[in-house]
């Protein structure tokens, strides 16, 4: 099986702008969780999809939305860019059956 | 406020010897612990699970998992300089929602 894809791999953005990333998950996962990276706060949660609900949110402003469409693939959305919001931002994805997840290669976002 | 800790190293070991990388996590309802491995620049690799109390073994690695005292660790024999790397021990949060501790680094030396 192909495992987790993410695009794009890597962006450059300004402050002010907004961004959106996409996900595609393993096949027949239906659950989506994304995570932000960065060297000072290490792995922090963002938000889990399954079946296009959101089902977690972690603490991040209403800046940072997601949404999964009915192939499981999943967006998230960064709108109003800030300096702090440059990091890795990785996509997982789990079997129904099971709290295994598996990463994407992730997205590297800077923020210029 | 969930919480899971590790030791953030770095931590050096020796080619061929035994790395020990330690985690502790508050929640004592939690039932299942995983190991990730990130090489620098790439995302997390899934290495362990463990669920039960006790050892599990899986080639070079054997993960313990002690419920009683909120202690999951991760041991590496026969260390090779390919094991340097961080890693991140997760635990999910009610609703299964994964939490990372922020990582050992380990540093395997030739």
């Amino acid at each position: 099986k192909a495992g987790v894809t993410q695009t794009p791999r890597y962006l450059i953005k300004t402050r002010g702008q907004q961004v959106t990333l996409s996900c595609s998950p393993i096949s027949g996962h239906r659950s989506v969780s994304w995570y932000q990276q960065t060297p000072g706060q290490g792995l922090q949660f963002l938000f889990e999809y399954f079946s296009e609900t959101q089902r977690n949110k972690g603490n991040f402003p209403g800046r940072f939305s997601g949404r999964q469409f009915s192939n499981s693939r999943s967006e998230m959305n960064v709108s109003t860019l800030e300096l702090g919001d440059s990091a890795l931002y990785l996509c997982a994805s789990r079997p129904t059956s099971t709290d295994t997840q598996y990463f994407g290669p992730g997205t590297r976002l800077t923020v210029l | 406020q969930k919480e899971v800790e590790q030791n953030s190293g770095p931590l050096s070991v020796p080619e061929g010897a035994i790395a020990s990388l330690n985690c502790t996590y508050s929640d004592r309802v939690s039932q299942s612990f995983f190991w990730y491995r990130q090489y620098s620049g790439k995302s997390p690799e899934l290495i362990m699970s463990i669920y039960s109390n006790g050892d599990k073994e899986d080639g070079r690695f054997t993960a313990q998992l002690n419920k009683a005292s909120q202690y999951v660790s991760l041991l590496i024999r026969d260390s090779q300089p390919s094991d340097s790397a961080t890693y991140l021990c997760a635990v999910p949060f009610g609703n299964e929602k994964l939490t990372f501790g922020t990582g050992t680094r380990l540093t395997i030396i030739p």
